[in-house]
């Protein structure tokens, strides 16, 4: 039973350049969220996404965008990167039900130079 | 605001050794509280969730309770591989996001 995936694992970017990750959730999943963690803090919330839709946001700006495919699986979009957007980037996926616990990838470390 | 803090930020055992992770929260009306392990260059790994003050549940050496202000993570005679970053997260009954705490660094040293 395949867990949550997502790639690449890592990417170096250049400030002002856009970037795509992807992510596929696991098997039984409908919801994926996507989480940035800093290096020694906890993950923060960006958004989820249900039935192809984006049903919550945290505090990000508009630069951070999604989307979902009818199979389930996920892409986190960040347009005109900044020093400060380097992170882990992780995706969980859960069951759309009461107190379903998100199930994480393994994440993306994404620098940007 | 819903919160998360979690103390120590680092604790150093040795082998055998037990102890006790904290984790406070404010939440408006909680929903759940997870506890993860993380190791290093790796995502959460999902251990527990409580949903109720005067929860407990087991796992191995691993045993969390909740209170209505806080949750604890008690290891009993740890081992080295308990080594890992444990988080803690709430969920409130009106969103679908978990609020992370930064962690608790635990090294156990044979």
């Amino acid at each position: 039973d395949a867990g949550v995936t997502q790639s690449p694992t890592h990417l170096i970017k250049t400030r002002g350049q856009q970037v795509t990750l992807r992510c596929s959730p696991k098997s039984g999943h409908d919801t994926v969220s996507w989480y940035q963690q800093a290096l020694g803090q906890g993950p923060q919330f960006i958004f989820q996404y249900y039935e192809e839709e984006e049903r919550q946001r945290g505090n990000f700006p508009d630069r951070f965008s999604g989307h979902q495919y009818p199979n389930y699986s996920s892409e986190l979009n960040v347009n005109a990167l900044l020093l400060g957007d380097s992170a882990l980037y992780l995706c969980a996926s859960s069951f759309n039900s009461y107190n379903s616990p998100l199930h994480f990838g393994n994440g993306t470390r994404l620098t940007v130079t | 605001e819903d919160q998360v803090t979690q103390s120590p930020e680092a604790l150093r055992l040795q082998e055998g050794e037990s102890s006790s992770l904290n984790c406070s929260y404010t939440v408006s009306g909680l929903r759940g509280l997870f506890w993860y392990r993380q190791d290093p260059g790796k995502g959460p790994e999902f251990l527990f969730t409580l949903y109720s003050a005067g929860e407990e549940k087991e796992k191995e050496r691993l045993k969390a309770t909740l209170t209505k202000k806080e949750s604890f993570l008690h290891i009993t005679a740890p081992k080295p591989e308990d080594s890992a970053t444990y988080l803690c997260a709430v969920q409130a009954n009106y969103g679908q996001n978990f609020v992370f705490g930064p962690g608790t660094r635990l090294s156990v040293l044979p």
